[in-house]
């Protein structure tokens, strides 16, 4: 079936390091692709997306290309901050009308000043 | 703008009790609806989602079922309760797969 899977973490990084958080994905059809962000105390809210292949999603220096040959959709950041602390969720929705949205696991990331 | 409404916050049931939680959104019309829970480490499971009124979708087998009565609400219900129920229950809406999908602020279900 249809599903998301997503690099476990947690993840801890010093600030100004390279972010790398992997997701694959399995899907019939073309799905549309996102990354949802939860801050600390407060509830999810959209990243990024890209919606056919070879798009890439960018937000508050975040970037992720939806790339079908690999299923894939990793979210990537050059230099992360302090702020950027949260849990980040890569979803997928499948069928313009099915309706069905999936979400991974999630991945807690941890910057240090 | 759209909102969307979920309540209640938090809510303590025993166990073999009903269950009703509701949702609302407002300011959109035949949005896309779901019910997920979360769970610390397992990330946000799909249980319910609606493509308009009387269409619901399960997507896991349980104790648990959805209903949607009216256009924008979406109502989370169990007969009887049971302790693995506990858990984060999210509702969301959206209005397809182009666009985000918005969540509600969660209801904290403690079976006891």
């Amino acid at each position: 079936g249809d599903s998301v899977t997503q690099m476990e973490g947690p993840v801890t990084l010093s600030e100004e390091a390279f972010l790398t958080i992997n997701c694959t994905y399995t899907a019939t059809g073309y799905p549309s692709l996102f990354w949802y962000v939860q801050y600390p105390g407060e509830g999810l809210q959209l990243l990024l997306k890209a919606t056919k292949a070879d798009d890439k999603g960018s937000n508050k220096g975040f970037e992720a290309t939806y790339r079908k040959e690999t299923t894939s959709f990793h979210l990537e950041k050059g230099s992360v901050q302090v702020s950027d602390s949260a849990v980040y969720f890569c979803a997928l929705y499948v069928g313009s009308t099915l309706g069905r949205l999936y979400f991974g696991r999630g991945t807690q990331l941890t910057v240090w000043p | 703008s759209q909102t969307i409404h979920q309540w209640p916050a938090t809510l303590v049931q025993p166990v073999g009790s009903p269950l009703s939680l509701e949702c609302t959104v407002e300011g959109t019309s035949n949005p896309n609806l779901y019910w997920y829970r979360q769970a610390a480490g397992r990330g946000l499971q799909l249980l319910f989602y609606s493509v308009g009124i009387g269409q619901i979708s399960s997507e896991v087998p349980q104790n648990l079922s959805a209903s949607r009565p009216q256009d924008r609400q979406f109502i989370l219900s169990s007969k009887k309760l049971l302790l693995s129920d506990s858990g984060f229950y999210l509702c969301a809406w959206s209005t397809g797969g182009l666009t985000e999908a918005f969540f509600g602020q969660g209801t904290r279900l403690t079976v006891v």
